[in-house]
């Protein structure tokens, strides 16, 4: 069963770089594509970016200047950066699988990001 | 950059009653559109994938619609667990989210 986890900090500071990591178990991760996706508090869903054949990536233009998606293949992991933050970053991040091109079938707990000082 | 546009954005419906969801893209996507569901405090899940493919595990009450730029969910007879809010997704070009359609207990 494939199991996604995001895992980094709950609390960042205006202006601050965000890092959050994505453990992949029960697939490899040097297949598939492997994407985050943001919810702000209340609101609808975002797409912020993918990364696949471990290291192509497409990005959110609203955010592409702001986002580097990265892939550990050691350790079955993809990573998120965001930079220079606001408080109109304070969302619940979200990793995902992607199958097809982009269908997300499997999908991470999701994690709470407060960018408050 | 494809925009999504769901409606209703919410709509109140009792249990067993049919209900359909739509979702028009701002222009043509082909089949490629996909259907989620998210409750409260969840993650989002994939019940619908190519317009028309039901996702292996969803009830076949659920059922999904449509072409080119018009696209439908439809729930055939609503179960107390389906209270929960709609999303659709095109992937034809990256990924865009439509705005949601909450579904509430009348």
């Amino acid at each position: 069963q494939v199991q996604l986890q995001e895992s980094g900090p709950g609390l960042v500071k205006p202006s601050e770089t965000l890092s959050l990591t994505c453990t992949v178990s029960g697939d490899s991760i040097s297949s598939y594509y492997w994407i985050w996706i943001r919810q702000p508090p209340g609101k609808g869903l975002e797409w912020i970016g993918w990364i696949y054949n471990s290291g192509s990536t497409n990005y959110n233009p609203s955010l592409k200047s702001r986002v580097t998606i990265s892939v550990d293949t050691s350790k079955n992991l993809f990573s998120l950066k965001l930079r220079s933050l606001t408080a109109a970053d304070t969302a619940v991040y979200y990793c995902a699988r992607g199958v097809l091109g982009g269908v997300s079938d499997y999908w991470g707990q999701g994690t709470l990001v407060t960018v408050s000082s | 950059d494809i925009q999504m546009t769901q409606s209703p954005s919410s709509l109140s419906a009792s249990v067993g009653d049919r209900v359909t969801i739509t979702c028009r893209a701002s222009q043509s996507i082909s089949s490629y559109l996909n259907w989620y569901q998210q409750k409260p405090g969840k993650a989002p899940k994939l019940l619908i994938y190519a317009a028309s493919n039901l996702q292996s595990g969803v009830p076949s009450r659920f059922s999904g619609g449509g072409s080119g730029t018009d696209f439908t969910l439809t729930i055939s007879s609503l179960q107390p667990e389906d209270f929960a809010t709609y999303y659709c997704q095109q992937s034809y070009i990256t990924l865009t989210f439509g705005g949601g359609t909450k579904v509430e207990i009348k």
